[in-house]
């Protein structure tokens, strides 16, 4: 079946550093891929999403690399900050239905 | 514009007890969502409904049952409540032609 994974489960950056949290999937089939951030407490919330027909897509201080090849994509967050720590999960849309990663908890040291 | 709105925000149940938890959307979404998040695991679909008088099992459907009740209203039903089904439960609406998920803010339960 579909399964999309993180690399690590948590990760810690300096405050001002850039961020890269990795994500792998399954389904070659796959053609969209969504980046969700869930602070504690609260639901997912949209990052950036991109499309199977583009390799790297920017947002404000984000961007989103997909790797088809090997069937990896990443985020990068520029410039961390202590509002970016929350736990961030790569999604990937099949179907009629959306498979999640088990996420990656940033923690920003000030 | 509230957007995705669930209640309860939390709940503590006894094992064989019954439940609905609510969902209702501002959003005009087509397509609606259910999720239960435990440690340790991804998002895990439990039902969905692609329009308003449809509904289909995801991943973990045993257990659960859901109503589309219109287009703004999804409600997932726990007839006999059991521990396994200590979770945060999320709803989700999908905004049609840009496939982007919105999130209510997730109801917290306890089943002893």
């Amino acid at each position: 079946g579909e399964s999309v994974g993180l690399h690590l489960p948590t990760l810690s950056v300096q405050e001002g550093d850039n961020s890269i949290i990795n994500c792998a999937y399954s389904n070659s089939a796959s053609d969209y891929f969504i980046w969700y951030k869930q602070e504690s407490g609260k639901g997912p919330q949209f990052i950036i999403d991109i499309r199977s027909n583009m390799d790297k897509r920017q947002g404000q201080r984000v961007t989103v690399l997909l790797n088809k090849t090997v069937k990896h994509l990443s985020l990068q967050i520029a410039a961390t900050q202590p509002g970016d720590s929350a736990v961030y999960f790569c999604a990937d849309f099949t179907g009629n239905q959306f498979y999640f990663g088990t996420g990656t908890s940033l923690t920003v040291i000030p | 514009n509230a957007g995705v709105t669930q209640t309860p925000k939390f709940q503590v149940l006894k094992t064989g007890q019954s439940m609905t938890l609510q969902c209702a959307q501002d959003m005009n979404h087509n397509s609606m969502y259910w999720y239960r998040q435990d440690p340790g695991m991804g998002l895990r679909l439990i039902y969905y409904s692609a329009s308003e008088g449809t509904t289909d099992k995801g991943e973990v459907p045993n257990g659960y049952n859901v109503s589309r009740l219109n287009k703004r209203e999804f409600s997932l039903r726990l007839e006999s409540a059991a521990p396994s089904q200590t979770s945060v439960y999320f709803c989700a609406g999908l905004s049609a032609g840009t496939d982007t998920q919105y999130f209510g803010p997730g109801t917290r339960l306890t089943v002893l």
